[in-house]
């Protein structure tokens, strides 16, 4: 079983302020990353789907960044809105195991 | 119009009672799941299906049915509703089971209470 570990559990940031958070996943066995955005109350809302070593995805202000070596990817959020508010989910997928483990997430809360 | 959607939203109800909850998709996908969102808030996988066929049964008490008439639905029984079984539960959708294309499309969630 995959084990996904996300950091911090939660996140407290000013409007404009950058931010980033990390995952962390057994690099063993890689397969792909996913990234999703989850606002309580609604779906959760696929962000990016990485796959190669170096590979970096961007949408807007937010990127991301994949380590399959070492086992981790950062989320950059660039000048912080209200709007980014939500729970940020990372899920792992290795090539033994054909559905995604999810870490528990980080919960970003952005002030005007 | 909504790609995943599941109902109840929310529900309660007593311990012993057997409920359902529904799941319907309309993205044309062959992969079907259901998650539960546990005490932890770990989002983890109860069953996959594929074109109707079950893939993926973690483990979960038989007291959890899960039921594809056709491959756009997935609907979950529980029998014999225990308090733990209190939980959000996610209904979510894929192209394909396993590969680059399983991005998950996930339902809204459904609440249930067990008092």
């Amino acid at each position: 079983i995959l084990n996904v570990e996300q950091s911090p559990q939660s996140l407290h940031v000013q409007e404009g302020d950058s931010t980033n958070f990390t995952c962390s996943f057994p690099s063993s066995n890689f397969y792909a990353l996913h990234w999703y955005r989850w606002e309580t109350a609604k779906s959760p809302e696929a962000l990016f789907v990485m796959t190669l070593n170096g590979d970096e995805k961007k949408k807007g202000r937010i990127s991301a960044t994949l380590n399959t070596k070492e086992g981790y990817s950062y989320l950059y959020i660039k000048g912080s809105q209200p709007e980014d508010s939500a729970t940020y989910l990372c899920a792992s997928m290795n090539s033994g195991y054909s559905t995604l483990t999810f870490g528990k997430g980080t919960m970003l809360l952005v002030s005007p | 119009d909504t790609a995943v959607s599941q109902t109840p939203k929310y529900l309660v109800t007593q311990m012993g009672n057997d409920k359902s909850i529904k799941c319907e998709q309309n993205l044309g996908h062959d992969t079907m799941y259901w998650y539960k969102q546990d005490s932890k808030k770990f989002l983890k996988i109860m069953f996959s299906y594929n074109n109707k066929e079950l893939i993926i049964n973690e483990t979960v008490p038989n007291r959890f049915s899960p039921k594809s008439p056709d491959k756009a639905h997935l609907n979950l029984h529980i029998n014999s509703l225990e308090l733990g079984d209190s939980a959000v539960y996610f209904c979510a959708s894929s192209q394909a089971l396993g590969g680059t294309r399983n991005t998950i499309y996930f339902g809204e969630g459904s609440w249930l209470t067990v008092v």
